[in-house]
């Protein structure tokens, strides 16, 4: 077990409608990152926060968005769904933000957009 | 972006054999080369993170070594088990974020 929980684990929702997926990082883990998987790919980063402050962007439009509370947990957001938008997306903490440091990954919120 | 290829796709072996399988990149600009495994309905584990060239790492029965000078890194699986069953993701780290490549997904069959 990584310690990082994930809900919900599944999620449908109608194109342009708004979700907030919520991530729960292990004690003491100042950082936090989303990565999106689409059918038949790799993971892809979404953003990354390191003690609430966005630290780094992937190239996901401004619709997708996150927060990250002092507690250790976080939020991605998304705006105006798309159908593209359907895919499992995977929240991974980590202790410090270099990256030679394991991810611990939770096990996902597979969304679909109909 | 950093651009990561595993090969092969998939892959079927007996129990008990010994297998392995190769993450390749045509840069060595990156920090440090990390392997996922990743079971069917649970969460990716981290097995290795890697940061020098000729690095080994050892766990278990799964090794791996990385070559960043001809640009790989070999995940290696001795005496395979079904609970070794899972996809293998590879992944190349930037300055905050992983790169992923799209896996190897192995079955092992008892």
């Amino acid at each position: 077990e990584t310690g990082v929980t994930q809900s919900p684990t599944h999620l449908i929702k109608t194109r342009g409608q708004q979700v907030t997926l919520r991530c729960s990082s292990q004690s003491g883990h100042n950082t936090v990152s989303w990565y999106q998987q689409a059918l038949g790919q790799g993971p892809q980063f979404i953003f990354q926060y390191y003690r609430e402050e966005e630290n780094g962007r992937g190239n996901f439009p401004p619709r997708f968005s996150g927060l990250q509370f002092p507690n250790y947990s976080s939020e991605l957001n998304v705006n105006a769904l798309e159908l593209d938008d359907s895919a499992l997306y995977l929240c991974a903490s980590s202790l410090g933000f270099t990256t030679n440091e394991k991810l611990f990954f939770g096990s996902g919120t597979q969304l679909s957009v109909l | 972006i950093l651009n990561v290829e595993q090969s092969p796709q998939s892959l079927h072996v007996q129990e008990g054999d010994s297998t392995n399988f190769t993450c390749s990149f045509p840069s060595s600009n990156f920090y440090a080369l990390h392997w996922y495994r990743w079971e069917t309905a649970k969460s990716p584990e981290a097995l290795f993170v890697m940061t020098l060239n000729g690095d080994e790492k050892k766990k278990g029965r799964i090794s791996a070594t990385l070559n960043t000078k001809e640009g790989y890194s070999y995940l290696y699986i001795k005496g395979s088990q079904p609970e070794d069953s899972a996809t293998y993701l590879c992944a190349l780290s930037g300055a905050n974020n992983l790169f992923f490549g799209t896996g190897t997904r192995l079955t092992v069959i008892p």
